[in-house]
């Protein structure tokens, strides 16, 4: 079964960090781009970054761009989220997704991991 | 970026309506336009690429269609399942960018 099972979330504070994780399972990770999409509270969806699947194209939304890392281990099937920084406007769902051939599309989901940034 | 305008927000209907739902562009897209569903609680799901393109699984009551600035997603037969949030995303061009959401409730 294709899988993707996100970790790492939690409550943090404003000015802190987070490292999100995302394990993938059932298909060729290292054949896929990957992606990070959040969803605040009650709100709508937003894509937060993206990443090739051998790690040589990376791009991020110019909200969290200079704040956040997103990177890759195809030996252990693993994308993470490095959060630096944090802002209660990154309060949000973040999910894994995997990218359908080489575009910004997303065909398979993480069931998501919780970001709290509060004091 | 993109924008887009999805409508309505919120649309009541009953289990065996038709229901249609609108995205429009701020400039055109080809047919780079895909469709999610997404239940309370749960991840989004893709329902429809390319603009029209079925994802594998997705019933055939599902249908979109359209291209360059104007799109739609029509669900033919209402079925309880049904019931969610849909979401349109271009990837047309960077960044990619989701429509704010139709809710479909229970009528």
């Amino acid at each position: 079964e294709v899988q993707l099972v996100e970790s790492g979330g939690g409550l943090v504070k404003p000015g802190g960090s987070l490292r999100l994780s995302c394990a993938a399972s059932g298909f060729t990770f290292s054949s896929y781009s990957m992606n990070w999409v959040r969803q605040a509270p009650g709100k709508g969806l937003e894509w937060v970054s993206s990443i090739s699947s051998s790690s040589s194209y990376i791009y991020y939304a110019d909200s969290v761009k200079g704040r956040f890392t997103i990177s890759r281990d195809n030996a252990k099937n693993s994308l993470y989220l490095q959060m630096n920084s944090l802002r209660a406007e990154d309060t949000a769902v973040y999910y894994c997704a995997r990218g359908y051939g080489d575009q910004h599309l997303f065909d398979i989901w993480g069931q998501g991991t919780m970001v709290t940034v509060s004091s | 970026a993109i924008w887009m305008t999805q409508s309505p927000s919120l649309l009541s209907a009953s289990t065996g309506d038709r229901v249609t739902i609108s995205c429009r562009m701020s400039q055109g897209i080809s047919s780079y336009l895909a469709w999610y569903q997404q239940k309370p609680g749960k991840a989004p799901e893709l329902l429809i690429y390319a603009a029209s393109t079925l994802q594998s699984g997705v019933p055939s009551r599902f249908s979109g269609s359209g291209s360059g600035t104007d799109f739609t997603l029509t669900i033919s037969c209402l079925q309880s399942e049904d019931f969610a949030t849909y979401y349109c995303q271009q990837y047309y061009s960077f960044p990619p960018t989701f429509g704010q959401g139709t809710k479909v409730e229970i009528k």
